[in-house]
């Protein structure tokens, strides 16, 4: 059985930096293909960073140069470092997996609330 | 990166068929066959019901349907049951390694 676990969640004030995580079982994560969604309270999903099997990385122009994607291959975790946080980066951040061969996100965890507040 | 374009609220009583719409453009929804839909109950996590404009993953009832036309994508769910209300959400991958996710459409069993 797949598991996602998303941790790192929590308040923060406007310019700090969080560190989310996901840990994966049941899926290597360094042989799959590993994206971050998120949902602001009330809002629709919005997609925010995937990282490939091969490593490369890409994000969606709202967190570019803010966020980062990376992986521990050893620890089989998901990592999304977020720095100079605004008030509308306020969601909650999923990790999900993506299928290799297509854009389906089928394996997802169950969130973790990021609030960017003074 | 413009979000998809959903209507927000549909529905339909118990046994009916309601369609939900996702428009996009030639860059996106138009020029790739990698729509998805996703289920998502309050509260929960999204789920993956349609791939690829019309495959359904393992488990997904063939009540789903999916198609597309141009630049419209669109989810159908036949005989609808008290557990189809939910909110259910289009994306499409946009090129470049970019995907969108539509905004989003609330449909509710009478």
């Amino acid at each position: 059985e797949v598991q996602l676990v998303e941790s790192g969640g929590g308040l923060i004030q406007p310019g700090g930096s969080l560190r989310l995580s996901c840990a994966a079982s049941g899926i290597t994560v360094s042989s799959n293909y590993m994206s971050w969604v998120r949902q602001a309270p009330g809002k629709g999903l919005e997609w925010v960073s995937v990282i490939y099997s091969n490593g490369n990385t890409y994000y969606a122009d709202s967190v570019k140069g803010r966020f980062t994607i990376s992986r521990d291959n050893l620890k089989n975790t998901l990592f999304l470092q977020m720095s100079s946080l605004r008030a509308e980066d306020t969601a909650v951040y999923y990790c999900a997996r993506r299928q290799s061969s297509n854009w389906g996100l089928d394996y997802w965890g169950q969130g973790t609330l990021v609030t960017v507040s003074s | 990166q413009s979000a998809l374009t959903q209507p927000p609220s549909a529905s339909g009583s118990p046994g009916q068929s309601v369609t939900i719409a996702c428009t996009g453009t030639s860059s996106d929804v138009g020029g790739y066959n990698y729509v998805s839909w996703y289920q998502q109950h309050p509260g929960k996590a999204p789920k993956l019901m349609i791939y690829e404009v019309s495959k359904r993953p393992s488990g997904v009832p063939d009540r789903f349907s999916g198609s597309k036309s141009g630049n419209t994508a669109s989810l159908t769910v036949s005989g609808l049951q008290a557990e189809d209300e939910a909110d259910y959400y289009c994306s499409s991958y946009a090129g470049s390694n970019n995907f969108v996710f539509g905004t989003g459409t609330k449909v509710t069993v009478l």
